[in-house]
């Protein structure tokens, strides 16, 4: 039940677009079509931004898009905006259980 | 309006105990499994446990295995989680969840503090 691994941050301007990546092994990632990712801003709960690798869930921003190859999968926020700041967290299903990626802090100059 | 709602959270002693509950409401709760998932502080999301619609499937991570049990009243819409033998290193945020392969719908967390 090791951890998926993300860059710890990233930072981008108003309007730019940034890219987080979540590695695991051919075990959780790359075995599984399970990929979520999470929003959370501090002090709050975490929110749904992506399921199943790629799709938003109701009311998400179409900003936010996922994607995988391999054992990676990735989260693109398209037109940063200010309020986008926040932690975030990608999940995978594995063969018995969930597992969290480590978080990453993105900082919107 | 789909709504979790945690309660139960609290300062214990190590070596103590503590029940969590999550009251669900807005959609069928029976329908889906659920989840706990913990935040310890300034510390990044950790799944917890997780139950089947009917209770017959409980899955584990290995830090508290044998030590919480997670449990579920699909009559009370509510969702439980016993701790035992509560350890520092059990503090944190814990949050429940459901569960659909993806987590899409949160409470608010309730905080447990373990120390003496």
């Amino acid at each position: 039940q090791s951890a998926l691994t993300q860059p710890a941050s990233v930072s981008g301007s108003p309007g730019q677009s940034i890219t987080i990546s979540c590695t695991g092994t051919s075990s959780d990632v790359g075995g599984y079509n399970y990929v979520s990712w999470y929003q959370q801003h501090p002090g709050k709960a975490p929110k749904l931004m992506i399921y199943d690798v790629s799709n938003r869930p109701s009311g998400v921003p179409d900003r936010f898009s996922g994607s995988k190859s391999g054992n990676t999968a990735s989260l693109t926020i398209s037109g940063l905006q200010a309020e986008d700041e926040a932690d975030y967290y990608c999940s995978s299903y594995t063969s018995s259980s969930p597992v969290f990626g480590g978080g990453t802090k993105l900082t919107v100059l | 309006e789909v709504q979790l709602v945690e309660s139960g959270g609290g300062l214990v002693q190590p070596g103590g105990s503590l029940r969590l509950s999550c009251a669900a409401s807005g959609f069928t709760f029976s329908s889906y499994w659920m989840s706990w998932v913990r935040q310890a502080p300034g510390k990044g999301l950790e799944w917890v446990a997780n139950i089947k619609q009917d209770g017959s499937e409980k899955y584990y991570v290995d830090s508290v295995k044998g030590r919480f049990t997670i449990s579920r009243d699909n009559a009370k819409n509510s969702l439980y989680l016993q701790m035992n033998s509560l350890r520092a290193e059990d503090t944190a945020v814990y949050y429940c969840a459901r569960d659909m392969d993806a987590f899409d719908i949160w409470g608010q967390g309730t905080m447990v503090t373990v120390s003496s």
